[in-house]
């Protein structure tokens, strides 16, 4: 099956500084790609969907200035926590679908956790 | 609204047979999806079902009915392993996929 990474798997920061999460697909070319998180113990919650070359479509109640997401290419996406607060501390996963692919499914990225102190 | 209902927590002895249920109300219907997370893990994929009746796949199967709004994720032969949380996820009209808040399932010996 198709391999979605990201990187980093887990990451601890201050507050106020920023994060960037990257998410590629190894094998195959994911021209959509979508941003979850995920609370401890609560089912996933969209964020983002990004197509490669154009802005993302945001979830309603997502801030898009603090959450900026960039897919520029058919392989990668990147999702930047700017200015992380430590009620941003979350799980982080990404996933990823492509035209080769029946039935739209989604690859997902082994996730990111990320700790703001 | 778009809803998809599924149990929060099962029970189950190892060994024995569990049966998750997931019903949705969306608008469009274009494929429903079962995966698998285990805790502080990503999500894995287990089944897809877009046409009504049952999908078997080893020891996992998925079944559809698209006219009641249903479908089942039948797990056999219980393993410790087992114990995870089930997503059902529903894909809409649009390709949206819409997450059900997912069945926390508890294997005992």
């Amino acid at each position: 099956g198709a391999v979605v990474s990201q990187h980093p798997s887990w990451v601890i920061c201050k507050s106020g500084t920023s994060v960037k999460i990257e998410c590629r697909s190894l094998d195959f070319q994911a021209t959509t790609m979508f941003w979850y998180r995920q609370f401890p113990k609560q089912s996933l919650m969209l964020m983002a969907t990004s197509n490669e070359g154009s802005k993302a479509t945001y979830e309603q109640g997502v801030e898009k200035d603090k959450f900026l997401i960039n897919h520029a290419s058919l392989t990668l996406s990147t999702l930047t926590v700017t200015s992380a607060h430590p009620e941003d501390s979350s799980f982080y996963i990404c996933s990823a679908s492509g035209l080769s692919y029946d039935y739209n499914e989604q690859f997902f990225g082994p996730g990111t956790r990320l700790t703001v102190l | 609204g778009q809803n998809i209902d599924q149990p929060t927590e099962m029970t189950a002895t190892e060994g024995a047979i569990v049966q998750i249920n997931c019903t949705y109300q969306t608008s469009g219907f274009n494929g429903l999806f079962w995966y698998q997370q285990h805790a502080g893990e990503a999500p894995t994929f287990l089944s897809y079902n877009v046409l009504d009746g049952l999908e078997e796949k080893g020891r996992f199967s998925s079944f559809l009915s698209r006219s009641k709004g249903y479908s089942y994720l039948l797990l056999k032969e219980l393993q410790m392993k087992d114990s995870a949380s089930y997503l059902c996820a529903v894909t809409d009209s649009n390709y949206q996929l819409i997450w059900g808040a997912g069945t926390k399932l508890i294997i005992k010996p």
